[in-house]
């Protein structure tokens, strides 16, 4: 079975100071992995995905990630966070179940910007 | 292109009632997923439509059961509710079965049961 473990429930970085997110994944075959973020009271939001193209995955607002077979990792990394990085991320991998594609989600990081 | 819609966006239900949530796919679409995700959690897969039929359900009891129309819009509909049924539902839509392409999601309805 498909699974991912977010390694942190809780990262506080200064604004302006690199950010590291660490999920780890478990997968019997190639699996498809995406970051997402939750804002307070939205939904969720596409950061990236990999889907066994590049291991190093570009995503928007300038986040990436960057797959390792060997360590099982998918971590989310940022240069420079910014105030408006705060939210919650979730690790997800796509599982296949009899067919049919569903997400399984990490518990959460929820990332906090400090002035 | 529009993205997914979701109402209400908040609802209080007494335990015991039914309750039924509404979502419009993204344009295009014709996959939809439902997801609960109770406060502090992850979300967690309820089940999928896809072209109008259910092909795959997570760990959710028979009382949670959905719809989705040819439009592609989709119900999930929740009876004998539960306190714990309180959560945050997302829709999520996609093309063909999801998978490697990604779902786009809305912003929820959060549920209250009291």
């Amino acid at each position: 079975a498909q699974s991912v473990t977010q390694l942190d429930s809780h990262v506080s970085v200064s604004e302006g100071t690199p950010v590291l997110l660490r999920c780890n994944y478990s997968s019997s075959y190639s699996p498809s992995l995406f970051w997402y973020v939750q804002h307070p009271n939205k939904g969720l939001q596409l950061l990236l995905k990999y889907t066994s193209a590049a291991t190093l995955v570009k995503g928007i607002n300038g986040f990436e990630a960057e797959f390792k077979k060997s360590e099982t990792s998918f971590h989310l990394t940022k240069p420079s966070a910014h105030m408006s990085d705060a939210a919650e991320y979730f690790c997800v991998v796509s599982d296949q179940l009899s067919g049919t594609y569903k997400y399984i989600f990490g518990t959460g990081t929820r990332l906090k910007v400090l002035a | 292109e529009t993205g997914v819609t979701q109402s209400p966006t908040h609802l209080i239900k007494t335990r015991g009632q039914q309750v039924t949530l509404r979502c419009s796919s993204q344009s295009g679409h014709n996959t939809v997923s439902w997801y609960q995700q109770a406060l502090g959690q992850g979300p967690q897969f309820i089940f999928q439509y896809y072209r109008e039929e259910e092909n795959g359900r997570g760990n959710f009891p028979p009382r949670f059961s959905g719809l989705q129309f040819p439009n592609y819009s989709s119900e999930l509909n929740v009876n004998a509710l539960e306190l714990d049924d309180s959560a945050l539902y997302l829709c999520a839509s996609s093309l063909e079965g999801g998978g490697a392409r990604g779902y786009t999601f809305g912003s929820g309805t959060r549920l209250t049961v009291v």
